[in-house]
């Protein structure tokens, strides 16, 4: 059974560039959250997309964009990208909230903004 | 606003137990917890939802107290394969969405 898949799974872009990264859900799930996460740090909340739907964002600016499709895969999308933005992504799915079953990391996007 | 983990680290030699605890501000609903090992997803262990629950997986196993805003994690008979860093992440009352503490750094020796 296949988990959380991401791709890419390393890009490095210029400062205000544009990145779209891409998650795909365990099979059975059908929410999917979004972290960044900074190097020796936890995981930080983004947004999280039930039934296409944004369904809670985190404390990110607008520059930080997505879309959950009829599948249930998902898309994370950066403009304007600054040096800061430079982090693992994390994409995580879950079922009926993630309070029974817990969330299911993928392995990450390693973004590198030079 | 983000849970507090102690300690930051530990070491240990296999065999030895291990306790990590992850405080709140808020009035807590769940607590879920997570182990990542380097260049690795972080992995799902446990979620432990209000009422004072203690749950056990294999030889790890974890409490809450909800008065407290408190949760422990406690590693016994540490093996090689429990090394990494641990998660808490803290759910509280509006939002099903975990925050996530800084982690807790499990190294474990032969």
């Amino acid at each position: 059974d296949a988990g959380v898949t991401q791709s890419p799974t390393h890009l490095i872009k210029t400062r205000g560039q544009q990145v779209t990264l891409r998650c795909s859900p365990k099979s059975g799930h059908d929410t999917v959250s979004w972290y960044q996460q900074a190097l020796g740090q936890g995981p930080q909340f983004i947004f999280q997309y039930y039934e296409e739907e944004e369904r809670q964002r985190g404390n990110f600016p607008d520059r930080f964009s997505g879309h959950q499709f009829p599948n249930y895969s998902s898309e994370l999308n950066v403009n304007a990208l600054l040096l800061g933005d430079s982090a693992l992504y994390l994409c995580a799915s879950s079922a009926s909230g993630g309070q029974i079953g817990g969330y299911t990391f993928g392995s990450g996007t390693r973004l590198t903004v030079v | 606003q983000q849970p507090v983990q102690s300690p930051q680290a530990v070491i240990l030699r296999e065999g030895e137990d291990a306790v990590i605890n992850c405080s709140s501000s808020k009035a807590l609903y769940s607590v879920h917890w997570y182990r990542q090992k380097h260049g690795e997803a972080p992995v799902f262990l446990m979620i432990l939802l209000k009422g004072g629950e203690q749950k056990g997986h294999e030889k790890i196993s974890a409490s809450f107290n909800e008065k407290k805003q408190q949760s422990s994690l406690y590693l016994t008979a540490s093996q090689l394969s429990y090394s990494g860093t641990y998660f808490c992440g803290t759910v509280s009352g509006g939002s099903y969405i975990p925050t996530f503490g800084r982690g807790t750094s499990l190294i474990v020796h032969p």
